[in-house]
Parts: structure tokens; sequence; C-alpha cells
């Protein structure tokens, strides 16, 4: 049984520019969620996709996108990057119909807007 | 909104000292909540459930619904619980579910 994987681990990017963050979900996870993690915060619901549609957001702007593959694997975008994204960002993977208790976190990637 | 407060950012015990880690939250529902734990440089990983009620590492935690609150305690710390913790509440419903909302986290450091 794999884990969740998220790639690339770090990254540093430029005021303005798009970024895409990639995330492959455990074995039979078929939902997956988004969560920005900044300095010193607990994480932060960006999204959730199932069946490859988004159905949950949080209280993120439309630059903030994403998608997920009938393999489950999924992308983070953001579009126009600010300084304020830099952040760890955290896939979550989980079976439907299991809540909180059935996550698997990946390790993240850290974002560096410069 | 449902929203979860963790008051202490850093928390600090000698080993063999009972540690309590608080957790409030709001809610207007039928709360479910977590903890999670990330020790150093590994991902997050769930700790415990209300509902299951069960004792994981020595750590239990109540919900007590008058007081909003869902602490996480263990009689007898150990060094090995050094970690950042997470206190969580599950969206169950609506859009969204299987959102979680976490607290900012308390770091426990356990004292030789």
């Amino acid at each position: 049984e794999t884990g969740v994987t998220q790639s690339p681990t770090h990254l540093i990017k430029t005021r303005g520019q798009q970024v895409t963050l990639r995330c492959s979900s455990q074995s039979g996870h078929n939902t997956v969620s988004w969560y920005q993690q900044a300095l010193g915060q607990g994480p932060q619901f960006i999204f959730q996709y199932y069946r490859e549609e988004e159905n949950g957001r949080g209280n993120f702007p439309p630059r903030f996108s994403g998608l997920q593959f009938p393999n489950y694997s999924s992308e983070l975008n953001v579009n126009a990057l600010e300084l304020d994204d830099s952040a760890l960002y955290l896939c979550a993977s989980r079976a439907t119909g299991t809540g909180g208790e059935g996550y698997t976190f990946g390790s993240g990637t850290r974002l560096t807007v410069v | 909104a449902q929203r979860v407060t963790q008051p202490e950012k850093l928390l600090s015990v000698f080993k063999g000292a009972p540690v309590e880690l608080k957790c409030n939250y709001s809610y207007s529902g039928s709360p479910e909540l977590f903890w999670y734990v990330q020790y150093s440089r590994q991902r997050l990983q769930l700790l415990l459930r209300h509902i299951s009620r069960e004792s994981i590492k020595g750590f239990t935690a109540d919900l007590n619904k008058g007081e909003t609150s869902f602490h996480l305690k263990k009689p007898f710390a150990q060094e090995e619980d050094s970690a950042m913790y997470y206190c969580a509440l599950l969206n169950a419903g609506g859009t969204s579910y299987g959102k979680l909302t976490f607290g900012q986290g308390t770091i426990l450091t356990v004292h030789p």
C-alpha cells in the first residue's frame, strides 16, 4: 500500500508567476483535499475533489484551482502568485465513506514566492 | 462558521508529568473532532478521534459539548511525545463534507 506522495518538495517562484503542485493519492482513495499551511498556523482547507469534480472549497480566490485525474492523482494550480502564497501545501486523500479518520496526508510542497 | 481554537502555542512539561493540550471549538451541528500529531520530520497523522473513545499512546480526549472543548490529556508524559499537536473539526454535512478545520497547533516539549 503506497502513501500520498507530493512533488516537488520545494519550489521557489517569483511574484506573478504560475505554479503547479502535484499529488499522487494513496491506493484506493478517491477523494483528495488540498490544504495551505502558513508558517506557525494550522492547515487551511483550499478545496476537495471527488470523481474529478470540485465538491467543496474554502476561502481561497479563484486563482487557486485544481484538477483530479481518473487515476485519482491531482494538481493544485496557483496563478498570479503573491508573496502571501508562500506556505507549505499539503495534499490529503481518503476513501469514500471515511471522514477525518480516513485521511492520509502527504509530506507537502514548500512554496516560496519572492 | 466552524472554528477551532488551541490557546497554547507552546507547552513544556517534564517527563512523567501530566499534560493537557487544550482545544475549544465552535460548530452549529453535532461535532466530530480529532487530534492529529506531527512528529519531527514526519507527516501529519491521526492520533485519535472522539467517536472511538480509545486511548492511543496513553492519550485520551473527551468531548465536552457543554464547554465546547476537546482537550487532549496524558497522565505521564514521555520524551517521545514531543511534537506538534493539532485539534481538528470535521465538516460532516452539506458541501465540503470531509473538510477539516484545524486549530493553530500546540508544540509540546517534554524535557528529560
